[in-house]
């Protein structure tokens, strides 16, 4: 069964230092894999996506992902926190070896991790 | 930059009322996808269109709930009669065919049932 996991309910960094939410995921073939980030009351907001090719993936706003195949896991990063940051991230998977008819793409989705950059 | 776009932003009813969301996608993006969520969780699939053509709505509350893409471009969720329990935020998305294809959010429709 596919899953995904995100450890942390909470991230407290400091404003200038290097943040990481952590994303884990379970899927039989190879993944596609999607950050995603909510300011509160708004909808999400596509940061990034892993496909295939480099393991690194640079997105919007300086946040970059690693895909770590042999950890099975996708962490979002960024060198130097700002307090605009300070939101709730979602980790989201989906199995490339599924057919429309087996899953009909759907994400499947973290349950969150809140992020919070302290000036 | 073209956006989903989701009215109203934010809807107060009273429970066993009728309460009806709309969404109009990015251009030429085929898939169409409903969710609820609920404050501080990830989203939950309500309902996804390819096309005009329901794909999947098994997590649709079938007794109130019901949802139309009648020209395969716009859609609308509609709850009738609206409980207590369906005070959430309602998220539209978007995306062009197949596996690869990125789902794109509208601000989403905040409903506070009384």
């Amino acid at each position: 069964a596919q899953s995904v996991a995100q450890p942390e309910d909470q991230v407290n960094v400091a404003e200038g230092n290097p943040l990481t939410v952590k994303c884990t995921y379970s899927v039989s073939g190879n993944p596609y894999l999607f950050w995603y980030v909510q300011y509160p009351n708004r909808g999400l907001q596509f940061l990034l996506k892993y496909i295939t090719g480099d393991n690194l993936v640079k997105g919007s706003y300086g946040f970059e992902a690693e895909f770590n195949k042999s950890q099975t896991s996708f962490h979002l990063k960024k060198p130097s926190a700002l307090v605009s940051d300070s939101a709730l991230y979602f980790c989201a998977v989906r199995d490339s070896t599924t057919t429309l008819m087996d899953s009909n793409y759907q994400l499947i989705w973290g349950a969150g991790t809140k992020l919070i950059i302290k000036p | 930059e073209a956006e989903v776009a989701q009215s109203p932003r934010y809807k107060i009813t009273e429970k066993s009322q009728a309460v009806a969301f709309w969404c109009d996608p990015i251009s030429g993006h085929a898939t169409l996808y409903w969710y609820r969520q609920i404050l501080g969780q990830g989203p939950e699939l309500l309902v996804q269109f390819q096309d005009e053509s329901v794909v999947d709505d098994s997590q649709l509350p079938k007794d109130r709930f019901s949802a139309e893409r009648l020209k395969g471009v716009d859609s609308t969720l509609k709850i009738q009669p609206a409980e207590l329990g369906d005070s959430a935020m309602y998220l539209c998305a978007s995306s062009l065919r197949g596996p690869q294809g990125t789902q794109y959010f509208g601000p989403g429709t905040r409903l506070l049932v009384l």
